[in-house]
């Protein structure tokens, strides 16, 4: 039974426009939420993140929300460029701050068109 | 020079072969991590490691052994690999006692058993 679920497998946003990629997990223990993003031939690498004691958390062009009674958090990019087409992976970590690994999703192609 | 390597980035074995790959980190984590990626699915936990001496089974570790030679060194080892073992392997590494809870990944190599 998959605890973080990435229902999109792919998404396609014009260059410019916001990109919002969204995440489901089941787990209640989860308290800390990451987002990956994977190049091909490259391993994932950290892009945000946000503690389940805060609601939103912004970097430069992402912002991660959290709804916890919803069990959801999503990424936007705004605005996208051509350099953010890869695969996005949402994260999660049960209470030891992840020292048992990470739950992964299964991904999200983004595709950023010109 | 990349922070965290593996070795070697691409393999190609026979069923029943043993097989080791190696990662190595310069971060000074104490935390390491094997995981697999097969195509469509996210990364899954295979072993983790808290130090030398405290190594842990992840979610899919049948199959598999491993070995925490130094702080810096987590090898995976296939001691009769079978043709589902084909994936892209991952290492990590990741620090919590700073505070951080991200991990950070190795470029991954890319095992295919006959």
């Amino acid at each position: 039974d998959q605890q973080v679920k990435q229902n999109s497998p792919s998404l396609s946003v014009q260059e410019g426009r916001i990109s919002i990629l969204n995440c489901d997990y089941t787990n209640s223990m989860f308290d800390y939420f990451l987002w990956y993003k994977k190049y091909p031939a490259e391993g994932p690498t950290f892009l945000i993140s946000i503690s389940s004691i805060k609601d939103k958390n912004e970097d430069g062009r992402f912002t991660v929300f959290l709804n916890k009674s919803a069990k959801h958090l999503s990424l936007h990019i705004v605005p996208s460029q051509p350099g953010d087409s890869a695969v996005y992976f949402c994260a999660a970590s049960a209470e030891r701050g992840g020292a048992d690994g990470l739950t992964f999703g299964k991904g999200t192609h983004l595709i950023i068109q010109p | 020079d990349a922070d965290v390597t593996q070795t070697p980035r691409n393999r190609i074995t026979k069923t029943g072969k043993r097989i080791m790959l190696e990662c190595s980190q310069t971060k000074g984590h104490d935390r390491m991590y094997w995981y697999r990626q097969d195509p469509g699915l996210g990364l899954r936990l295979i072993y983790y490691s808290f130090d030398v001496k405290d190594i842990n089974k992840g979610e899919i570790s049948d199959g598999y052994s491993v070995s925490r030679q130094a702080q810096a060194k987590f090898s995976l080892s296939l001691e009769s690999a079978i043709p589902n073992q084909t994936a892209l392997y991952f290492c990590a590494t990741s620090d919590p006692a700073s505070g951080a809870y991200e991990q950070y990944f190795g470029p991954g190599t890319r095992l295919t058993v006959t």
